[in-house]
């Protein structure tokens, strides 16, 4: 059973364009959710995360929208730019009260972001 | 500062051979996480480990596979007798306190199965 479900699996956006990203999720005990960006050959770097308690948490050209009731998020990138083309991971954790742990995270499959020049 | 240094970076085991991972930990962190990515999967939770303690490894294949972090030296991950559904990436990451928020994943080890 897949917890999170990250769509679409890859992505091609043209320059200055915005890339979206979405993420579903089945387990409302999830509290946590970070997204990770990963270049090839690379391990998975923390990009920007967000907590069920705000729609909306913005950092430069990334913005995770969240919307607890459809139990979706979102990651936006503003201005893609040829340098943000990675593969970018959302993730989701359910915490300690609730069966899960404060060190463990849900991975989705992945999505392949291609920013042309 | 070095971050999380994982070696090999490639590893290629004929079947039933065994496979050792090895994972420094930032300095300065004594919590280690090992995940591994399938092909086309995400990364998934195997081991959490500390200082001579195995604290979860929920996610621990029952059979083969093992994982240690002793008192000197850096965490070793084991696959015994490898199986071409090993073909994997091998993330580590580490903290300085339990906790994903102070995750650092090192570059994973690629391991092929032939």
């Amino acid at each position: 059973q897949q917890q999170v479900k990250q769509s679409p699996q890859s992505l091609i956006v043209q320059k200055g364009g915005i890339s979206i990203i979405n993420c579903a999720y089945e387990n409302t005990a999830f509290d946590y959710f970070p997204w990770y960006q990963q270049f090839p050959g690379k391990g998975p770097a923390l990009l920007i995360a967000i907590r069920p308690d705000v729609s909306e948490k913005k950092e430069g050209r990334f913005t995770i929208s969240f919307n607890k009731s459809a139990k979706q998020f979102s990651l936006h990138i503003m201005d893609s730019q040829p340098g943000d083309s990675a593969t970018y991971f959302c993730a989701a954790s359910e915490p300690p009260n609730s069966g899960g742990s404060n060190y463990k995270l849900t991975f989705g499959k992945g999505t392949l972001l291609t920013v042309n020049p | 500062n070095a971050g999380v240094m994982q070696n090999p970076r490639h590893l290629v085991r004929r079947r039933g051979q065994e496979a050792r991972l090895r994972c420094s930990p930032m300095k300065g962190h004594s919590h280690v996480y090992w995940y591994r990515q399938l092909p086309e999967e995400g990364l998934k939770f195997m081991v959490y480990l500390q200082k001579e303690n195995i604290i979860d490894e929920s996610g621990m294949p029952k059979e083969r596979f093992s994982a240690e972090f002793p008192k000197e030296g850096p965490s070793i991950l084991r696959i015994q007798q490898v199986v071409r559904g090993d073909s994997a990436a091998y993330f580590c990451a580490s903290s300085p306190q339990q906790g994903y928020y102070g995750y650092t994943f090192g570059s994973g080890t690629r391991l092929t199965v032939v």
